[in-house]
């Protein structure tokens, strides 16, 4: 069965601080897909990027960055130089390739940046 | 650019009233998701479908059922709503691929109250 874990429920920092959001997940599959997405106040999802199992490499986007690590079965995300725009909750996700094509949402991590 | 749009973004109900979300995707997708958000709890999945009239469980489908006459429109019906069900309602949308397993698109979510 697949699950994903967040275990930080909500995090506060100052603005340009740098953070990071812990995913943790489980899977039997050996094909699968991460996701990061982003839920601002207005509550709709903004997709942050999708990883697939056999894609190790780390990834930059801007002021984005995502670290995979299978060995410890972890996507983490961190944001440089955070800014009060920033603030949301963010959901990682786990789908398994062959499974119901459905996906499984951590809990979710409120951040909020302050200025 | 792609949509997803749901009926209502604010919707307040009696106990034991029916209840349809509607949600409608312009983007040809095959599979569309119906979830629930709570606090604490993340996205739970309600029910997906992955073609026109059918129609997979989620995690938790008590108390709720789903209609998919069309492909651009999917609709969760509670059948007699009960307080236990007032939360946020985001239906979500994703085309079909093999290989490529792309990314769910959201909607802006549905707040239903039960009172």
């Amino acid at each position: 069965a697949q699950k994903v874990t967040q275990a930080q429920t909500e995090i506060s920092v100052v603005e340009k601080e740098d953070v990071t959001l812990d995913c943790v997940y489980e899977t039997r599959d050996t094909t699968y897909y991460l996701f990061w997405y982003k839920q601002p106040p207005s509550g709709e999802l903004v997709f942050l990027i999708r990883r697939n199992s056999f894609d190790e490499q780390n990834e930059i986007s801007g002021r984005y960055s995502w670290n995979f690590q299978k060995s410890t079965s972890s996507f983490n995300f961190t944001i440089t130089a955070s800014q009060v725009v920033d603030s949301a909750v963010y959901f990682c996700a786990l789908s398994e390739a062959w499974g119901n094509n459905d996906m499984r949402f951590g809990a979710g991590t409120r951040l909020t940046v302050k200025p | 650019d792609v949509k997803v749009t749901q009926s209502s973004r604010y919707l307040v109900k009696r106990t034991g009233e029916k209840v349809f979300l509607e949600c409608v995707q312009d983007m040809d997708h095959e599979n569309m998701f119906w979830y629930r958000q709570d606090p604490g709890l993340g996205l739970r999945l309600i029910y997906f479908s992955y073609d026109v009239k059918m129609k997979e469980k989620g995690d938790i489908p008590e108390g709720y059922s789903v209609s998919r006459e069309k492909k651009e429109r999917f609709s969760l019906i509670l059948e007699s709503a009960s307080t236990n069900q007032t939360s946020m309602y985001l239906c979500a949308s994703r085309a079909s691929g093999g290989a490529f397993f792309g990314e769910q698109f959201f909607g802006p979510g549905t707040r239903l109250t039960v009172l």
